[in-house]
C-alpha cells in the first residue's frame, strides 16, 4: 500500500513538554508539509520541505521544529515554546515538478495523511 | 494580501438535489485551484484541481467545479447530492508563477455540507 502515515493518532502532552509527531510517506514524493487545523480557521502551514536536508518556515512556525534527514520522513516537534498547541496536525506530501524552473510554482497535488490530534493537559 | 474565501460556514441540501459550495479567491497571477473533502477526524482527500484549460473540471465522486476568472471564483458542484457527501469541504489556491512563485497552498476556512435524507 502506498500512502502517508502519521502517528500517533491521539497524543496528550503536559505543559512544558516537547512532543514529536511522526509523518512517513512511501510515495517517493519530494516535498512534504505540516499543517495545523483549528476549528473555523482552515489549515495553516507550519513548515515545508522541498528536498532532503532542506526546509522552510511556513506561516506559523514559532514553537515548532522539523527535520528532513530522509526523503520519506518529516517529523514535527511541538516545543514548550508553542503557547497553544492543542490542535489537529496534518502532514502532506507532493511531487515537486515546477513550472518555470526551480523558482516556479509546483502544480502538483498535495496528498494528506490521517492526522494527529494533540491535546495539552 | 492573498486569500481564499468560503462565504458559507454550512450548506444544507436535500438528498437528490443539486449542491453548490462556493469559493472565491484573491491572489496575484494565474492561480492553481484545488478542492478537498474531510470526513470527521480524518485527513483531507483530494477531489479535483484546476491548472489551465477547460474551465469546467470534473473530479472524484461525481463532483465538478467551474473556474470563473472574471468573478475570481471556483465553486464546487454536484448534480445530485448523497447523504454520504456530508463532510467538510475546503477550497485551496496556489498563486501562479507569474504572480510571485510559491509552493504553499492557501486554504479557505471550510464549508460544512449537510445532506438530509
Amino acid at each position: 500500500d502506498g500512502g502517508i502515515t502519521q502517528s500517533p493518532k491521539y497524543l496528550f502532552r503536559k505543559e512544558g513538554q516537547n512532543v514529536t509527531l511522526s509523518c512517513e510517506q512511501n510515495l517517493n514524493h519530494d516535498a512534504m508539509y505540516w499543517y495545523r487545523q483549528d476549528p473555523g480557521q482552515g489549515l495553516r502551514l507550519i513548515y515545508y520541505s522541498q528536498i532532503v536536508n532542506d526546509f522552510q518556515k511556513g506561516d506559523i512556525a514559532e514553537g515548532y521544529s522539523v527535520s528532513r534527514e530522509k526523503k520519506e520522513s518529516f517529523p514535527l516537534t511541538v516545543t514548550s515554546a508553542q503557547k497553544n498547541p492543542t490542535a489537529f496536525y496534518l502532514c502532506a506530501s507532493s511531487i515537486d515538478k515546477r513550472t518555470g524552473g526551480l523558482a516556479g510554482a509546483s502544480t502538483d497535488t498535495q496528498y494528506f495523511g490521517p492526522g494527529t490530534r494533540l491535546t495539552v493537559l | 494580501a492573498q486569500s481564499v474565501a468560503q462565504p458559507e460556514d454550512q450548506v444544507n441540501v436535500a438528498e437528490g438535489n443539486p449542491l453548490t459550495v462556493k469559493c472565491t479567491y484573491s491572489v496575484s497571477g494565474n492561480p492553481y485551484l484545488f478542492w478537498y473533502v474531510q470526513y470527521p477526524n480524518r485527513g483531507l482527500q483530494f477531489l479535483l484541481k484546476y491548472i489551465t484549460g477547460d474551465n469546467l473540471v470534473k473530479g472524484s465522486y461525481g463532483f465538478e467545479a467551474e473556474f470563473n476568472k472574471s468573478q475570481t471564483s471556483f465553486h464546487l458542484k454536484k448534480p445530485s447530492a448523497l447523504v454520504s457527501d456530508s463532510a467538510l469541504y475546503f477550497c485551496a489556491v496556489r498563486p501562479g508563477w507569474d504572480g510571485g512563485a510559491t509552493n504553499k497552498l492557501i486554504f479557505g476556512t471550510g464549508t460544512l455540507l449537510a445532506v438530509q435524507p
